[in-house]
C-alpha cells in the first residue's frame, strides 16, 4: 500500500464549481497533515495545515479523520487561478520533520 | 515569513562535471533542511535530510558520495552533484522546516527549485 494515496485526477471543472479531493495515508503515527499546491514546473507551496477539528481558509476547507486515516480538501467557487496540482502531505510521526508526499491530483478550472 | 531561496534556478552542464546548488532560509533559521528530487509527472522524492553542523541523513538508494550535502550554517545548505550524468537531470528542490503561527506548525517551505540538465 502506498504511503499517501490521492485521487488520480485530473479534475476538469467549470469556474464557480465546488471540487473535493480525497487522500488516505498509511502511517498511523503521522501527526501533521498538510495540503500543498504545485504549479507546473514550480515548487510546492503550502496551502494549509489540516487539523483534527477541521479548518477553513476562505474558499478552502480541510478535514481530517484519524480513525480512517483520511484527509480531504474542499474548494468552493473555483477560480481559474486554482488550476494546479494539489498534494496531500503527512509527516512521519511525532517529532518527525520528514514529510511524505502524495503524487498529487491535477485540477483544471475551465472558463 | 518563511522564505527559502535556491540558486541557481537552472543549470545546463556537460556529463562528468560537478554542480553545486545553494539553499538559503532568508528570514528564519533552519536547523533542518531537506533535499528532494522530482522527475516529470512524478511525486517529490526525499533524497536527504540536512542537519546543521552534522552529517546529512540519506534516503535508501541515494549515493552519499555522489550527492554531497553541506549544512554549515543555520541559513545555508548546499547540494553538490558530483560527476553528473544525463540520468541526474531532474528538478532539485530544497525545503526548510519552520514553526510558529496557526497553520504553519513545522510545515516545510520550499525553495523555487533548480532544474538540472546534464548533456
Amino acid at each position: 500500500r502506498k504511503e499517501v494515496e490521492q485521487d488520480p485526477g485530473p479534475f476538469n471543472v467549470p469556474e464557480g464549481a465546488t471540487v473535493a479531493f480525497n487522500c488516505t495515508y498509511s502511517n498511523s503515527a503521522s501527526q501533521s497533515f498538510f495540503w500543498y499546491r504545485q504549479d507546473c514546473r514550480k515548487e510546492p507551496k503550502l496551502l494549509m495545515s489540516v487539523y483534527s477539528s477541521g479548518n477553513e481558509d476562505g474558499r478552502f476547507t480541510a478535514q481530517l479523520n484519524r480513525a480512517s486515516q483520511y484527509i480531504s480538501l474542499l474548494i468552493r467557487d473555483s477560480k481559474l487561478s486554482d488550476s494546479a496540482t494539489y498534494l496531500c502531505v503527512v509527516n512521519g510521526g511525532a517529532g518527525s520533520y520528514q514529510l511524505t508526499f502524495g503524487k498529487g491530483t491535477k485540477l483544471s478550472v475551465i472558463p | 515569513g518563511a522564505v527559502v531561496s535556491q540558486h541557481p534556478s537552472r543549470v545546463i552542464c556537460k556529463s562528468g562535471t560537478s554542480v553545486k546548488i545553494e539553499c538559503r532560509s532568508l528570514d528564519f533559521q533552519a536547523t533542518t533542511m531537506f533535499w528532494y528530487r522530482q522527475f516529470p509527472k512524478q511525486s517529490l522524492m526525499l533524497m536527504a535530510t540536512s542537519n546543521e553542523g552534522s552529517k546529512a541523513t540519506y534516503e535508501q538508494g541515494v549515493e552519499k558520495d555522489k550527492f554531497l550535502i553541506n549544512h554549515a550554517s543555520l541559513t545555508l545548505s548546499t547540494l553538490t552533484v558530483t560527476s553528473a550524468h544525463p540520468e541526474d537531470s531532474s528538478f532539485y528542490i530544497c525545503s526548510a522546516s519552520a514553526a510558529g503561527g496557526r497553520g504553519r506548525t513545522w510545515a516545510q517551505y520550499f525553495g523555487p527549485g533548480t532544474r538540472l540538465t546534464v548533456l
